[in-house]
């Protein structure tokens, strides 16, 4: 099985830098995914990751090292819309690639 | 285009009862899923169809639950009888890629369960 670990709670202000660590456990990695869901919604995606280095999109970067089974997610310029959970998820290959995701991390902006 | 839509939003049930949870994917996303989350707990994958077939229920938790997707449209999920810990959110999502790797699931915005 896969399992993976990110923290509970992550706190910043408006307008910094905050990362989102994410570490996993699988055989057969494939990619790693980043979703956001804010309360009551559809956690969305945002980013994804299936080889070593960083991606970028606009506010938000996603960043793995396959060799340290490790990813993060950067969010710059924080706005207090981003105050939301953020769930990486792990794709493994052999089958049907399903993510599995971790428990999730929530972030709280403040003013 | 329509995103994934689940109905109802809310239900609340008592122990014994039965539920049937809806799910409309995206038209023309042939690979369904269905996933729960228990409060403060991962979002737990149950089961992937593409079109009308069942192509992995590793994650059904037993047999009271049912998931179906006749014609391959829109799928439902039953719960019977339902029980104490069923209670969580059930999301539903959909992808275009048959293989699901190349292309993001989009979700619905959940069925809030509670079984009393």
């Amino acid at each position: 099985g896969q399992s993976l670990e990110q923290p509970s709670e992550v706190t910043a202000v408006e307008g910094a830098i905050v990362q989102i660590n994410c570490t996993y456990q699988t055989s057969g990695f494939y990619g790693l995914s980043w979703y956001q869901q804010h309360d009551g919604g559809a956690p969305t995606f945002l980013s994804y990751n299936a080889l070593d280095g960083l991606e970028e999109t606009g506010r938000f970067s996603s960043f793995l090292s396959r060799s340290d089974s490790y990813g993060y997610l950067l969010l710059q310029e924080l706005q207090m819309k981003d105050s939301a959970s953020y769930f990486c998820a792990v794709s493994v290959s052999g089958g049907s690639y399903i993510p599995t995701f971790g428990r999730g991390t929530s972030l709280i902006v403040h003013p | 285009e329509a995103g994934v839509t689940q109905f109802p939003s809310h239900s609340v049930i008592e122990k014994g009862q039965t539920v049937t949870l809806r799910c409309d994917p995206i038209s023309g996303h042939d690979n369904l899923y269905w996933y729960r989350r228990v409060m403060g707990k991962e979002i737990k994958f149950l089961l992937h169809f593409v079109k009308e077939s069942k192509q992995d229920e590793s994650g059904m938790p037993n047999n009271r639950f049912l998931a179906e997707r006749t014609g391959g449209t829109y799928s439902t999920l039953k719960v019977q009888p339902a029980e104490l810990e069923d209670s969580g959110v059930y999301f539903c999502a959909s992808s275009q890629d048959p293989t699901g790797h190349l292309s993001p699931l989009h979700f619905g915005n959940g069925t809030r369960l509670t079984v009393t």
